[in-house]
């Protein structure tokens, strides 16, 4: 069955700079991978997605994400932190559109 | 388009009742699934409908259960409920379509058992 890893629970940045949240998954078939993001007392929102095709995917708000097959992993990055970034981050992989696993996510805080 | 709508937001039961979440598909989605989140960890999931029958499942007992209706709007049901069952409950809706694959959760609903 796939899984997800997400290397470090806890991220803390400065405000302008980089944002790396490592993600590493495991899965017997090409899968697909996902980030979400999720704010206090709220559902999760999509960032982006891979599906098939480019490895370089780029979301909303400025985040990307490259599909590294050979390192089974789907690094989220983003080149200028900003405060609205803090939130908690989620990876995710699926092989057959029927069920969505969750890593256990990265909480991003800001600085000023 | 509307977005997935959860009720209740917030739910205080006592062990061993049973409860109800409901959950509003967003318009077209043919396929919701369900999720628990523990407090700090990632959602789990539960199980998934698609068309009104059951499309995979994870890890949980029977005593969770669900139902998918033709208008898309979903419920989980969880029986005999025990104190771990505390937790924010997410529903997502979805459009099994190729690669047009994607998510839209809920806020969710917010479980306590006491």
């Amino acid at each position: 069955a796939q899984s997800v890893t997400q290397l470090g629970s806890h991220v803390s940045v400065s405000e302008g700079a980089l944002v790396l949240l490592r993600c590493n998954y495991s899965s017997s078939v090409p899968p697909y991978l996902f980030w979400y993001v999720q704010y206090p007392n709220q559902g999760l929102q999509l960032l982006l997605k891979y599906t098939t095709g480019a490895t370089l995917v780029k979301g909303i708000n400025g985040f990307e994400a490259e599909f590294k097959k050979s390192e089974t992993s789907f690094h989220l990055t983003k080149p200028s932190a900003h405060m609205s970034d803090a939130a908690e981050y989620f990876c995710a992989v699926s092989e057959m559109l029927n069920d969505m696993r969750f890593g256990a996510g990265t909480r991003l805080t800001v600085k000023p | 388009e509307t977005g997935v709508t959860q009720s209740p937001t917030h739910l205080i039961k006592t062990r061993g009742q049973q409860v109800t979440l409901r959950c509003s598909s967003q318009s077209g989605h043919n396929t919701v699934s369900w999720y628990q989140q523990a407090l700090g960890q990632g959602p789990q999931f539960i199980f998934q409908y698609y068309r009104e029958e059951e499309n995979g499942r994870g890890n949980f007992p029977p005593r969770f259960s669900g139902l998918q209706f033709p208008n898309y709007s979903s419920e989980l049901n969880v029986n005999a409920l025990e104190l771990d069952d505390s937790a924010l409950y997410l529903c997502a809706s979805s459009i099994i379509a190729g690669l047009n694959y994607g998510y839209t959760f809920g806020s969710g609903t917010r479980l306590t058992v006491v």
